[in-house]
């Protein structure tokens, strides 16, 4: 099973309407982040959530963190074409080694239409 | 506002031929990273780099690989016999510190490789 399971994954919204992407980790988290990926191209850095209950923005982007439930979900407002992309999310985990090594989710993609 | 940059864009081998993949990270940051992305799945941690030594590696990371940096500014991965599943995007990353274990790593656009 992965790790990080992302939801939905893939999303096709009208231009100007809400959306929310959610990412559930199996394991104990240790830090959240967040990034957007241009389909052939690098990553983008939107934010990191580190204790429950953290809530950030950035421009239309919001995102939080549940501890408890180790999930975290992106709310994109009236959103735009150039919030289109791949979200991915990025995880600190522990391992079987009682290492923490960092994950990631399959990505949702998404598409907003004029 | 600085970046982390990549060389080449895109490199194509020959299976059983070596190649290095560069990256000049963040001129501030002290933690360094390689990840791939095989194409249509999910990006895969291979290793972190501190202080001049290997801090983490992941199972892929295998003896087919290594990291260096040979001067104060490049942050190399070498693959030393392609094969044709370590096509893939190849991402560098850095971050400035790590606090608690979490940090803020800021990505490359990436090097594609394409091992025929």
């Amino acid at each position: 099973s992965q790790e990080l399971e992302q939801s939905p994954q893939s999303l096709i919204v009208q231009e100007g309407k809400n959306l929310t992407i959610n990412c559930t980790s199996s394991k104990t988290l240790y830090g959240l982040y967040w990034y957007k990926q241009k389909y052939g191209e690098g990553l983008i850095f939107l934010m990191m959530l580190q204790k429950g209950g953290e809530e950030k923005s950035h421009e239309k982007i919001t995102a939080k963190l549940d501890e408890k439930k180790q999930q975290s979900s992106l709310h994109i407002t009236a959103s735009q074409p150039s919030h289109a992309g791949i979200y991915l999310c990025g995880a600190r985990v522990e391992n079987s080694g009682g290492y923490q090594k960092v994950t990631f989710g399959i990505g949702t993609k998404l598409q907003v239409i004029p | 506002e600085p970046e982390v940059t990549q060389t080449p864009s895109h490199q194509v081998t020959q299976m059983g031929q070596e190649v290095i993949l560069r990256c000049v990270p963040i001129s501030n940051h002290l933690y360094f990273y390689w990840y791939r992305q095989i194409l249509g799945q999910k990006v895969e941690f291979l290793v972190s780099f501190y202080n001049n030594e290997i801090s983490e590696k992941s199972e892929i990371f295998d003896d087919q690989f290594s990291v260096e940096r040979p001067d104060g500014s490049n942050f190399t991965l070498k693959i030393r016999s392609t094969k044709l599943e370590d096509s893939a995007m190849y991402f560098c990353a850095s971050s400035e510190a790590r606090l608690a274990g979490i940090d803020t790593q800021y990505f490359g656009p990436g090097t594609r490789l394409t091992v025929l």
